[in-house]
């Protein structure tokens, strides 16, 4: 069955980097897309950009725009999300979730909790 | 950038009632590219509805998608407790994806 398991929770400083790992398994890696999504406490859902597994083609929201990477290691079927210079405001759960079809996300990883704080 | 507005933001009924949840897009937008989302505490999203009106894999018919153009409608038809939830629409059209606001399932 289809799986996208994420890296566990982590604590950082404002002005630190973030490395977010999205395991999938249950299909062929390469065959679809990523999307991360984020959603900070009792708040909606923010998209943050897409990855290409394939080609590694990334497309980036404009609100992140020179703070996030996404990149992909075809080898462990992994997709990562980078977010540098951490604010409180980063503070959030960060979910990679799989692109149907040019349509919408069918399979969500179970979310990481990004918490910054001094 | 197309933004959606759900309304109510919250909507207290009781099991078994129908529930009616409304999205709205500031342009018109293709059916094709509007899709719903159930979120419960602590969980993922879950995808229920793709294409306006085609319900994803293993979700049950009591859950239907309507609508074209600006005005989206999601409805359940006879609420279970395990439908109490949060419930987002989504367009489909990067960049960027964009979600409504959601709109809170409550038990009355």
């Amino acid at each position: 069955q289809v799986q996208l398991v994420q890296s566990g929770a982590e604590v950082k400083n404002p002005g630190a980097s973030v490395k977010v790992s999205c395991k999938a398994s249950g299909y062929v890696f390469t065959t679809y897309q990523i999307h991360w999504v984020r959603q900070a406490p009792g708040q909606g859902l923010e998209w943050m950009g897409i990855i290409n597994p394939s080609g590694g083609g990334t497309t980036y929201a404009e609100n992140f725009q020179g703070r996030v990477t996404l990149t992909r290691d075809t080898s462990a079927s992994t997709v990562y999300m980078e977010l540098t210079s951490l604010r409180s405001e980063d503070s959030a759960v960060y979910f990679c979730a799989r692109d149907w079809n040019d349509r919408s996300l069918d399979y969500w990883g179970q979310g990481t909790l990004v918490t910054v704080s001094s | 950038e197309i933004v959606l507005t759900q309304s109510p933001g919250t909507l207290s009924l009781s099991p078994g009632e129908r529930a009616t949840l409304s999205c709205r897009a500031s342009q018109s937008v293709r059916s094709s590219y509007l899709a719903w989302y159930q979120q419960k505490p602590g969980q993922a999203p879950r995808l229920l509805i793709h294409d306006a009106s085609t319900r994803a894999t293993g979700i049950p018919d009591r859950f239907s998608g309507s609508g074209s153009g600006t005005d989206f409608t999601l409805s359940i038809s006879r609420l279970e407790p395990e439908d109490f939830a949060v419930y987002y629409c989504q367009h489909y059209h990067w960049p960027p994806v964009t979600f409504g606001g959601g709109t809170k399932v409550e038990i009355k």
